[in-house]
């Protein structure tokens, strides 16, 4: 049971379409990822939030545009995405500032782009 | 070389077998090491962090050598459920956005 909420779970969009992907956490974590992993890959980091502000953006195509608009909150809007943007999508957050920060992930959103 | 490397597996056991496995860093300023789970189509969860000294959760054991650069992953008396792909993950300055993943090691626990 995940502590870190997103939102769709499945989400199928054409090439045309605008969509967002959502994420909550409720425990005080200042620091929120988005990762994309494909079948059979680990996670690939694109984008990191640390009090609010992107702090890390892994030259992720500005088709994926993130956007922090409080410390529990953190969307990823998606528009005119390509077939090979298909995969699971996967929120995370962690505290900020320790020494061996774990990540929490969110169940993540698997997405279909057709 | 990659910076974190795993033997993908499959590893095929038997319930209540142990099995170990094993993940190399190349990073010698690594600080700090995890192991994750991850089940098909799911999210990976912390399994357990590694430290020096080895640390021990039921049955699950992590161990780390920072001369070999290296940890370890020792599960014992098998179940069914610990079928999954166990990834290590190692963070390089103390900061949660630098983590490394290893490409995972598939565990197959089978009757």
């Amino acid at each position: 049971d995940t502590e870190v909420t997103q939102t769709p779970k499945h989400l199928v969009m054409g090439m045309t379409n605008k969509k967002s992907l959502k994420c909550e956490q409720h425990m005080g974590h200042r620091a929120m990822y988005w990762y994309k992993q494909k079948a059979k890959k680990p996670p690939e980091l694109m984008f990191v939030y640390s009090y609010e502000k992107l702090s890390i953006n892994e030259s992720v195509p500005s088709r994926f545009s993130p956007e922090c608009p409080n410390s529990s909150l953190l969307n990823l809007h998606l528009h005119a995405l390509q077939p090979e943007d298909s995969a699971l999508y996967l929120c995370a957050s962690s505290q900020v500032g320790t020494v061996s920060e774990k990540l929490f992930f969110g169940s993540g959103t698997q997405l279909s782009v057709l | 070389r990659k910076e974190v490397e795993q033997d993908p597996g499959p590893f095929n056991v038997p319930e209540g077998a142990t099995v170990a496995f094993n993940c190399t860093y190349s990073n010698s300023a690594s600080q700090s090491f995890f192991w994750y789970r991850q089940d098909c189509r799911k999210e990976p969860k912390l399994l357990m962090s590694v430290y020096s000294s080895g640390n021990e959760d039921g049955r699950f054991t992590a161990q780390l050598n920072r001369a070999s650069q290296y940890i370890s992953l020792l599960i014992r008396d098998s179940k069914l459920s610990d079928s999954a792909t166990y990834l290590c993950v190692v963070n390089r300055t103390g900061t949660a956005s630098k983590l490394t993943f290893g490409t995972g090691t598939r565990l197959q626990v089978t009757l």
